[in-house]
């Protein structure tokens, strides 16, 4: 069974604070996607990454796949209130049934 | 692009009565399709893989004969709750598989009484 283990699993930080949240497995994955999930809804895909030591940055978030596509990270800058909720990140196989791997979640909540 | 629709988006039953939940690719066609249950403050938990046209596949412990899947089309993938139980109020979500990546319903919150 792959798993993936994220890091921390809760998070309390004020606003202009930075932080990182952190995936980890001992397997390889084709893909490392990132979401953030608001209560009562639907998890929103931030970023997709595919290659080995490819950065994506999307405005003040910043994701990191690892060379050896075992891990990831999501770093926050200058954090806002508005960027409170849920973020899974989930790992993904090529040539499988499309099904991902998620991670157990990182809570945040950044208050003003 | 890439949006899922679920309906209902909330509802509310008595002990015993099946509930049906649908899940539609609006935008784009999807071969495969995933169902989730998530509890509060926990992460997303698979029950099962719908593939359009053939018997989806389930996770280990999640009952077929309970959770009823059809994927007629390439839009469309309906969980059917039978003889639905308080323990199973939680919250459904259903995914779309599109070039890889899955792109998540607004979910269904189910109540059991």
């Amino acid at each position: 069974t792959q798993l993936l283990e994220q890091s921390p699993q809760f998070l309390s930080i004020q606003e202009g604070e930075n932080l990182t949240v952190y995936c980890n497995s001992s397997s390889v994955f084709s893909s490392l996607q990132w979401y953030r999930q608001e209560p009562g809804e639907g998890p929103v895909l931030l970023v997709t990454v595919v290659t080995g030591g490819e950065v994506k940055k999307l405005k003040r978030l910043t994701f990191q796949f690892g060379d050896a596509r075992k891990d990831s990270s999501l770093h926050i800058t200058a954090a806002q209130p508005g960027d409170t909720g849920l973020y899974l990140c989930a790992g993904g196989r090529r040539g499988g049934s499309e099904k991902l791997v998620f991670g157990k979640g990182t809570k945040l909540t950044v208050n003003p | 692009g890439a949006v899922v629709s679920q309906h209902p988006s909330r509802v509310i039953c008595k002990s015993g009565t099946s509930v049906k939940i649908e899940c539609r690719s609006l935008d784009f066609q999807a071969t495969t399709m995933f169902w989730y249950r998530q509890f509060p403050k926990q992460s997303l938990m698979l029950m099962a893989t719908s593939n359009e046209g053939s018997k989806a596949t389930y996770e280990q412990g999640v009952e077929k004969d309970k959770f009823l899947i059809n994927h007629a089309s390439l839009t469309l993938s309906t969980l059917t709750v039978t003889s639905a139980h308080p323990e199973d109020s939680s919250f459904y979500i259903c995914s779309a598989a599109a070039q890889g990546t899955q792109y998540f319903g607004p979910g269904t919150r189910l109540l059991v009484l």
